[in-house]
């Protein structure tokens, strides 16, 4: 069974804080990807990674960074936060490009 | 602009009978489709994934695509309350390791 671990479920944060979300992944994925997610909004990719050290970005990077040292994890950093940014945030996983991806359980980010 | 639509609802259907939720896509080119079961507060969950043209039936749950037409649909047999929840289509259109999400459906099932 695909496991994929996000290091919280729930998190507060002030304005201008650095903000680091972890995921980790068991499956010896090649892909893992960052949602948010909004009411109205649906998900949204913000970025993705294919391999060690590769990152693409998605469709609402601005604000935020990530980075992929080893395959099994991929960490999102928000550089300042802002209100704007309080969201749920999902980090999912893939092997190949066609295959189903994985979602973790989320983290609940408040920035207050 | 690629898309995925999917009618928000609520889609309310009495217990055990046969709810049927529907997505369109606007990528022709796609390959691969996917269903997810998301309960409120919680993350999305894979139901079923579909390839080809045709059916495709895993326990109550059949995926059924149709490439012509651009649609995938997801049909749950004899429902059951514990089946209300919001159900996302996904799509990956050809050449990109991204999904294209719609914007979920939300089912009802009455007991």
């Amino acid at each position: 069974d695909v496991k994929v671990t996000q290091s919280s479920r729930y998190l507060v944060k002030r304005t201008g804080e650095k903000v680091f979300l972890e995921c980790v992944q068991d499956m010896d994925h090649e892909n893992m990807f960052w949602y948010r997610q909004d009411p109205g909004l649906g998900l949204r990719l913000i970025y993705f990674s294919y391999d060690v050290k590769m990152k693409e970005k998605g469709d609402i990077p601005e604000g935020y960074s990530v980075s992929r040292e080893k395959k099994e994890r991929f960490s999102l950093i928000l550089e300042s936060a802002s209100t704007n940014q309080t969201s749920m945030y999902l980090c999912a996983s893939s092997g190949t490009w066609n295959q189903p991806q994985h979602f973790g359980d989320g983290t609940r980010l408040s920035i207050l | 602009q690629k898309e995925v639509e999917q009618n928000s609802g609520p889609l309310s259907v009495p217990e055990g009978a046969i709810a049927s939720l529907n997505c369109t896509y606007s990528d022709r080119g796609s390959q691969s489709f996917f269903w997810y079961r998301q309960y409120s507060g919680k993350s999305p969950e894979l139901i079923m994934f579909i390839y080809s043209n045709g059916d495709k039936e895993d326990g109550r749950f059949t995926a059924q695509l149709n490439k012509a037409s651009q649609y995938v649909s997801l049909l749950i047999r004899d429902s059951q309350p514990s089946d209300s929840a919001t159900y996302l289509c996904a799509v990956n259109p050809s050449g990109t390791y991204k999904y294209i999400f719609g914007t979920g459906t939300r089912l009802k099932v009455l007991a």
